[in-house]
């Protein structure tokens, strides 16, 4: 059964820096696109950045570039995402999603349970 | 973006019926995903009509045009929750949500 662990959430303060890392087990790890997906409290799904296979192509949503660099090492089947000058808006659940498609038709599904991440300011 | 329903309620045996409209559609698939309270995401249609292995048959999904819809004929307490439809945006970079619909069962 494919499994995605999440870990590295937390509370935080605002302006600074957390890494959250998903490690993948039972399928091919570097055959797959990987991706995160965060849900505020109260909200919906929020798509924020993907990775391909071999980590040389990335995409980011607007609210999160130039802040998030999502990046991948296959050799330990581990996701991370670094996100940089956190703000109140970043608070959420922020899930490890495998990726399925291609690369502009693509959807997810497995996902992680779960890591929250609360900005305090 | 993708426009859905903020609330559906349904009593048990009826069918719900859930839409999304939005730009990104017909051309690219509409996908629907299961949330339960306080879990993770569950797939239960991709590529606008195709249900995964172990969603039950009664979860179905259509496309007319840029509406996309998701039906659970004869819908039970167990499908309650929130449901989110999902497409990638023109070009591929990037994929969208709809809000989500909360489906009340009871």
């Amino acid at each position: 059964e494919v499994q995605l662990a999440e870990s590295g959430g937390g509370l935080i303060q605002r302006g600074e820096s957390m890494r959250l890392s998903c490690v993948a087990s039972d399928f091919s790890f570097s055959a797959f696109w990987m991706h995160w997906v965060r849900q505020a409290p109260g909200k919906g799904l929020v798509w924020v950045a993907r990775v391909n296979g071999d980590g040389t192509s990335t995409d980011y949503a607007d609210s999160v570039k130039g802040r998030f660099t999502i990046s991948r090492d296959n050799a330990k089947n581990t996701l991370h995402l670094q996100m940089n000058n956190l703000g109140a808006e970043d608070t959420a659940v922020y899930y490890c999603v495998r990726g399925r498609g291609s690369y502009s038709l693509f959807y997810f599904d497995y996902w992680g349970q779960g890591a929250p991440v609360t900005v305090s300011s | 973006d993708l426009t859905q329903p903020p609330s559906v309620a349904v009593s048990p045996g009826q069918t719900a019926t859930i839409t999304c409209s939005g730009d990104p559609l017909p051309k690219n698939y509409a996908f629907w995903y299961q949330q339960k309270s306080g879990r993770a995401p569950v797939l239960v249609i991709y590529q606008d009509k195709k249900r995964p292995s172990g969603v039950p048959e009664r979860f179905s999904g259509s496309i007319s045009g840029a509406l996309a819809t998701l039906t659970i004929t004869g819908a039970q307490v167990d499908d309650e929750g929130d449901y989110y439809c999902f497409s990638t945006a023109d070009g591929g970079g990037w994929g969208v949500f709809g809000g989500g619909t909360r489906l009340t069962v009871l």
